[in-house]
């Protein structure tokens, strides 16, 4: 079946710019996260969702950063005005069940460059 | 502060070979490991976990090593093939928390 898929593949954006990334989890997954991958870094969490259950976001690291995930499926992240500092790749992950850590299926990746 | 470490960026071995690829980590309450292979413009895929209870996991080519005194986790491959090369993740976890600590990736090269 079709995995996880992520929108765009690549995003240049000016600086103050507002961005929206998009993930498609794969169908029936319940968890679905966000992660980051700055240059040179590990992944880092961003936010988590499971279920109806509120979001888990932690990792947000300012308030410019929010996240969305409308009827259990499609997650949305959106950066308010965008700073250098938030070029990275963004993936997203999905999995069917919150404590099977290791089904963390991941998207291709949003690359994305603030200019 | 890094919790989880992988502290060689790069690796090059010879096809049939055996990979040795370390993690090491700060946060004793960490009790889930896991390695992820990542290929370029694609997302980490998941490879072995190990649970803090035991010390040693094995898949196939695969064996990740648990030395809970240490720290330190290793993930061996053996024998190494060219489709090996990539970069792999060491990632943490406590508690059954979903969030996962990872490494900054370690880039293994196998050359035929």
């Amino acid at each position: 079946g079709a995995g996880v898929s992520q929108s765009p593949s690549n995003k240049v954006t000016e600086k103050g710019k507002d961005v929206e990334l998009r993930c498609d989890p794969i169908s029936g997954h319940t968890a679905l996260y966000w992660y980051r991958q700055s240059l040179g870094q590990g992944l880092e969490f961003l936010i988590y969702f499971q279920g109806n259950s509120a979001p888990d976001k932690s990792g947000l690291p300012s308030d410019r950063f929010s996240a969305e995930r409308t009827g259990g499926s499609v997650s949305t992240l959106t950066i308010q005005r965008t700073q250098q500092e938030d070029s990275a790749v963004y993936l997203c992950a999905s999995s069917p069940w919150s404590y099977t850590l290791y089904e963390q299926y991941f998207g291709p990746g949003t690359r994305l460059t603030v200019t | 502060d890094q919790q989880v470490k992988q502290n060689s960026p790069s690796l090059s071995v010879q096809e049939g070979r055996i990979s040795i690829l370390n993690c090491d980590y700060t946060n004793s309450m960490f009790d889930y490991f896991l390695w992820y292979k990542k290929y370029p413009a694609e997302g980490p895929t998941f490879l072995i976990s190990i649970s803090s209870i035991k010390d040693k996991n094995e898949d196939g080519r695969f064996t990740v090593f648990l030395n809970k005194s240490a720290k330190h986790l290793s993930l061996h491959i053996v024998p190494s093939q060219p489709g090996d090369s990539a970069v792999y993740f060491c990632a943490a976890s406590q508690g059954g928390s979903e969030k996962l600590v990872f490494g900054k990736g370690m880039k293994l090269t196998v050359n035929p």
